[in-house]
């Protein structure tokens, strides 16, 4: 089946430093969205993104959809604490069922104040 | 806003126990999805209604699974009998007009021993 490649898996990072994370995938995608999820909680959807090279911003996130519709990143700058949290890439493959999302396996970020 | 609410929080049960949990979705929104948690497979889509009728169960392990929709405010997600490896996260959530803009519950850990 489809799959997510979601990279880095963990990252140990300072505080105020910039964060990139990134999910490809040898299939199109129709749309890409950015999740956080925090221990004991459900994932909180931050950016969705619904067109090839779209671009867009969340305070200090920023979420890029692909230009081959097979990737996207997510950066995060001046990373606080709070920022604390898996990251998981989700999509909506091309000719899937509408709303049946592929989630990547996460990106576990650590901020050390 | 409330949003997704989902009972009960923490369930333990024994093999071979039939299990319920309930989500009640934000209200207004027409899709409903449950999906379940776990560190080898990551999140998975296990069904997933619009309208209160089920659109994909692909993702339903096993006939020990099912799930309803009686009405716009209810559903759940029934497995008779349990077995160990059921033990996971199973997070509702809910979306509206914008399908892929998925909200979700805080989720519910089953432990079947």
């Amino acid at each position: 089946g489809q799959q997510l490649n979601q990279s880095p898996q963990s990252m140990f990072i300072q505080e105020g430093e910039d964060v990139s994370m990134n999910c490809t995938s040898s299939s199109i995608f129709n749309t890409w969205l950015w999740y956080k999820q925090d221990p004991g909680e459900g994932p909180v959807l931050l950016i969705a993104l619904y067109k090839a090279g779209e671009l867009t911003s969340n305070g200090r996130l920023t979420a890029q959809f692909g230009i081959t519709r097979k990737d996207s990143f997510l950066n995060i700058s001046a990373s606080i604490p709070s920022d604390v949290g898996i990251y998981f890439c989700a999509g909506e493959p091309y000719g899937g069922s509408q709303g049946n999302l592929i989630f990547g396996k996460g990106t576990k970020l650590s901020v050390k104040p | 806003d409330a949003g997704v609410i989902q009972s009960p929080r923490h369930e333990v049960t024994e093999m071979g126990q039939e299990v319920t949990l309930r989500c009640k979705p934000i209200s207004g929104h027409n899709s409903l999805f449950w999906y379940r948690q776990t560190m080898m497979r990551g999140l998975e889509l296990l069904i997933y209604f619009n309208n209160n009728v089920p659109i994909d169960d692909s993702g339903m392990p096993e006939d020990r699974f099912s799930a309803k929709m009686p009405n716009a405010s209810f559903s759940t997600l029934k497995i008779q009998p349990s077995e160990p490896r059921d033990s996971a996260v199973y997070f509702c959530a809910s979306s509206g007009d914008l399908y892929n803009e998925q909200f979700f519950g805080p989720g519910t850990r089953l432990t079947v021993l």
